[in-house]
């Protein structure tokens, strides 16, 4: 099945600076890669998400793009502000063995004002 | 669109009863999860189902069953409750592998 690994678990930038978080994957057959945000005591929300047959996709502050070769994704977010402060959890989905949507164990930003 | 709901909210369980955790979501999703979340870690998946009638083991099984008789409703039970199972537990849909996965708003249970 899918494994999906998020470096570093925790990032801590000063407001206004950049912030890039990056996911591993295994299954080179995946095609979709979400990530969600999940403030304190609330639930995961989706944010953005990508597919294979394209290699980066932008939302005002936040980017995501996806190197297949590497097997790799990563979120950009720019001009962080304190409301980014969140756990950021990035997902591909399994197409063999397990069929499911596989998550990484998170990462931890802290936007320090 | 009400989503996916969870109930209940909170839970105190003694060691050794058991309870049910209930999971529906009205957007006629094929896909429907369990996951549970400890203090500062990440999502720990437990069950999930691709269809109704259709469920298999996630990553940490033991101690939890699911059934999916409907495909709006994956309740998950707990049976002998355990302090190790004292958790926020999460239940999601999804449509396919490839769409957005929706989260309920969580159960948070302690068992003591």
């Amino acid at each position: 099945g899918e494994n999906v690994e998020q470096h570093p678990s925790t990032l801590s930038v000063q407001e206004g600076d950049s912030a890039v978080i990056k996911c591993t994957y295994s299954d080179s057959a995946s095609n979709y890669f979400p990530w969600y945000k999940q403030e304190l005591g609330k639930r995961p929300q989706l944010i953005i998400d990508i597919r294979s047959n394209v290699g980066e996709k932008k939302d005002q502050r936040i980017a995501v793009t996806l190197n297949k070769t590497a097997k790799h994704f990563s979120l950009h977010i720019t001009e962080t502000q304190p409301e980014d402060s969140a756990v950021y959890f990035c997902a591909a989905n399994s197409l063999y063995g397990n069929n499911r949507l596989a998550f990484g164990k998170g990462n931890q930003v802290v936007v320090i004002p | 669109n009400a989503g996916v709901t969870q109930t209940p909210k909170f839970r105190i369980l003694k060691i050794g009863q058991s309870m049910t955790l209930q999971c529906t979501q009205d957007m006629n999703h094929n896909y429907m999860y369990w996951y549970r979340q400890d203090p500062g870690m990440g999502l720990k998946l437990i069950y999930y189902s691709v269809g109704a009638g259709i469920t298999d083991k996630g990553e940490v099984p033991n101690g939890y069953n699911v059934s999916r008789s409907t495909t709006e409703d994956f309740p998950l039970r707990l049976e002998l409750a355990a302090p190790s199972q004292t958790s926020v537990y999460f239940c999601a849909s999804s449509q396919t592998t490839n769409t957005e996965a929706f989260f309920g708003q969580g159960t948070r249970l302690t068992v003591v």
